[in-house]
């Protein structure tokens, strides 16, 4: 969905080195996920926040950070990038209160050597 | 944990319907049937979601078991472009937090 948008799309970096991964969109929407696919498996939750003031751990929070900088704004931090982080990772919306629908950025391919 | 369970994979031939099963047997009453689906590494795309009645839209239809414990996700005439991985999800209502399992990888053939 375009009014989903996720940089970078790809990115390769090291172990160690402080990633961070940025989702915007255009919807209006208050609600922002983060969710991680590992090959051949289904999505995982990371981080969700309903609001700019509110932030909320997913199943598997640990190794990340995120920051909700705007209702439109989004980000996801790897402090310290391991290689069991490399994964495709996709931010999604949702309305809110009126609605459950969740819509999805086209994701952030990325590898940790 | 995801409370679904889907089969791995189907084959469908072009311009046939596709019928993707689900079971969630464990659903609450006030759970939701969602499916979404993801056409190779792309954003996961909504495509319908039901209480207990049946669902149409533009896209498929859903059909739900009188006891809520099944469902099933039409698709009337696939074509090539529906070739993706199908996932049904089981979601408490404002609860936001969806499970995806495994899914079902649909096959649609010429």
């Amino acid at each position: 969905d375009a009014d989903v948008t996720q940089t970078p799309r790809n990115r390769i970096t090291k172990t160690g080195k402080r990633i961070m991964l940025e989702c915007s969109q255009t919807k209006g929407h208050d609600r922002m996920y983060w969710y991680r696919q590992d090959p051949g498996l289904g999505l995982r939750l990371i981080y969700y926040s309903f609001d700019v003031k509110d932030i909320n751990k997913g199943e598997i929070s640990d190794g990340y950070s995120v920051s909700r900088q705007a209702q439109a704004k989004f980000s996801l931090s790897l402090e310290s990038a391991i290689p069991n982080q490399t994964a495709l990772y996709f931010c999604a919306t949702q309305m809110g209160d009126k609605s459950d629908t969740q819509y999805f950025g086209p994701g952030t391919r990325l590898t940790v050597l | 944990d995801a409370k679904t369970t889907q089969p791995p994979s189907m084959d469908c031939a072009e311009g046939r319907a596709a019928n993707l099963p689900c079971n969630h047997s464990t659903i609450s009453g006030n759970e939701y049937v969602y499916w979404y689906r993801q056409i190779h590494s792309q954003g996961p795309q909504y495509i319908i979601h039901g209480l207990k009645n049946n669902e149409t839209n533009e896209m498929a239809s859903l059909i739900i078991t009188e006891d809520r414990k099944s469902s099933t996700l039409i698709l009337p005439h696939a074509t090539l472009r529906d070739t993706a991985v199908y996932y049904c999800i089981v979601l408490i209502y404002n609860f936001n937090k969806f499970y995806f399992g495994s899914g079902t990888k649909l096959n649609v053939k010429p």
